[in-house]
C-alpha cells in the first residue's frame, strides 16, 4: 500500500496478558518510530529504529515494553503483561531521511481492563 | 526536559472566521519543528515542516511561521470550514536526532 499500515486498529486486552502491535511502513523508508499517545495528550516518543538497528529505545515506559525491525521493514512493538496505564494509542511512523517528514499510521488503540 | 506547549487546548469558531494557535518549543538546540493535522479516526497528516527562522509556509487557508530565537510558532486558518475541525499538533527537534518531541495538540472544531 502507498501509506503507513498498523494492527490491529483496536485491541482489548484483560491485565497481564501479552499483546503484539504491527506496523508495516512506507517501502524503502529507512526510519522507523513508535509513539504511544494517552487520552488527552500528545504523542509521546518510545523508540526508533534506522533500518533494523534500533537507535533509541529511551523513551519505553518499562522492560515489558519490547520492539524489533529484524529486516528493516516491518516492525512489531510487543507489551508484556500489560497493565491498565498502557491503555492508549500507540502511533507507527516512517521518515525517508533523519528529521524529515514522518508519515503516520492510523494508530492502534489499546484498552487493558 | 524539553517541553513544548501548545495553546489553546481547544477552540470552537463558526465558519468563515479566521482563527489562529500557538506552539512554544525550546530555543536552543532547535533542529526542526512540525505541524500536523489529525482528524479522528485518520493518521496525522503533516502539513508542514519549518526548519529556518523567519520561515513562512502555506497550504491553501493554512499558514505557519516560526520564530526559533524566541522559541515559538504560529499557525493560521483563514476562513476556517467544518472540513478543518480536527487536532492540531506541533512537534519539535532537536540535534537531528529525528525523533519528535509534541506538544498536547489544539482540538479544532468549526461549526457550519
Amino acid at each position: 500500500g502507498a501509506g503507513v499500515s498498523q494492527s490491529p486498529r483496536y485491541k482489548v486486552a484483560k491485565r497481564g496478558q501479552d499483546v503484539a502491535l504491527r506496523c508495516d511502513p512506507i517501502s524503502g523508508h529507512v526510519s522507523l518510530f513508535w509513539y504511544q499517545q494517552a487520552l488527552g495528550q500528545g504523542p509521546e516518543f518510545l523508540t526508533y529504529f534506522q533500518n533494523e538497528a534500533q537507535l533509541d529505545k529511551s523513551g519505553l515506559p518499562s522492560d515489558r515494553f519490547f520492539a524489533e525491525r529484524p529486516e528493516g521493514s516491518v516492525s512489531t512493538l510487543k507489551i508484556q503483561r500489560t497493565q491498565q496505564e498502557d491503555s492508549a494509542v500507540y502511533l507507527c511512523a516512517s521518515s525517508s531521511k533523519i528529521a524529515g517528514r514522518q508519515y503516520f499510521g492510523a494508530g492502534t488503540r489499546l484498552s487493558v481492563l | 526536559i524539553l517541553n513544548v506547549e501548545q495553546s489553546p487546548q481547544s477552540l470552537h469558531v463558526q465558519e468563515g472566521d479566521s482563527t489562529n494557535f500557538t506552539c512554544s518549543f525550546p530555543s536552543s538546540n532547535f533542529y526542526a519543528l512540525h505541524w500536523y493535522r489529525w482528524e479522528t479516526a485518520k493518521s496525522p497528516e503533516a502539513l508542514f515542516v519549518m526548519t529556518l527562522n523567519g520561515d513562512e509556509k502555506k497550504k491553501g487557508r493554512i499558514s505557519a511561521t516560526l520564530n526559533t530565537k524566541e522559541g515559538y510558532s504560529y499557525l493560521y486558518i483563514k476562513g476556517s470550514q467544518p472540513e478543518d475541525s480536527a487536532t492540531y499538533l506541533c512537534a519539535f527537534i532537536y540535534n537531528q536526532g529525528g525523533k519528535l518531541i509534541f506538544g498536547q495538540g489544539t482540538e479544532l472544531s468549526v461549526k457550519p
